[in-house]
């Protein structure tokens, strides 16, 4: 039973074009949904992470828009860079402390 | 700067052996966590920890036990290899809400890739 659902599975994109991941999850006790970066080597990095009172966050580049009503929320990479490309983890947490990790998107960006 | 440290990056362990990865953080976080990462599959909770000698089991905890006995450190024990056990094993560390910084972010060490054979 998978409680998050994270697509695509992979997507490359060319250097300044957007980058689009989204996410659904079941579960409406979620209230934290944070987005992690992964680079080869090394463990997952918090990017940015949104609370379901808010339908969107921006941080620079990287945007979560989030819809409450149809359980989904996705991140965008505006104007992508080639040192964008990593593997990238929605999740969603409850207030119990356990976090629900997508299966990951890994993101290429060519110049 | 947060840093959460794992004992070992690379381990070649044969089936049947009993298997210790060891994880510490010098935050002064309450709450530990070890993942599995499988290709395809994303991050999956094996177990996780609150408090000192206090632990819940995650998602896919058969096979694994953790211990522990202090706040910075929490260790991952395969009591015998299996070769399905083969993985990268990631252990991260969090605040609880409320207790300042940036709540609920979890910080990841580098990852232990574990081989069993």
């Amino acid at each position: 039973q998978q409680q998050v659902k994270q697509s695509p599975q992979s997507l490359i994109v060319q250097k300044g074009g957007i980058s689009i991941i989204n996410c659904a999850y079941e579960n409406t006790a979620f209230d934290y949904f944070p987005w992690y970066q992964q680079f080869p080597g090394k463990g997952p990095a918090l990017l940015i992470a949104i609370r379901p009172d808010v339908s969107e966050k921006k941080e620079g580049r990287f945007t979560i828009s989030f819809n409450k009503s149809a359980k989904q929320f996705s991140l965008h990479i505006m104007d992508s860079q080639p040192g964008d490309s990593a593997t990238y983890f929605c999740a969603a947490k409850t207030n119990a402390g356990k976090s629900t990790f997508g299966d990951g998107t890994t993101l290429t960006v060519k110049p | 700067d947060v840093k959460v440290t794992q004992s070992s990056r690379y381990l070649v362990k044969r089936t049947g052996e009993k298997v210790f990865l060891e994880c510490v953080q010098d935050m002064d976080h309450e709450n530990m966590f070890w993942y599995r990462q499988d290709p395809g599959l994303g991050l999956r909770l094996i177990y996780f920890s609150y408090d000192v000698k206090m632990k819940e089991k995650g998602d896919i905890p058969e096979g694994y036990s953790v211990s522990r006995e202090k706040k910075e450190r929490f260790s991952l024990i395969l009591e015998s290899a299996s070769t399905n056990q083969t993985s990268m094993y990631l252990c991260a560390s969090s605040s609880p809400p409320g207790a300042g910084g940036t709540s609920y972010e979890q910080y990841f060490g580098p990852g232990t890739r574990l081989t069993v054979t």
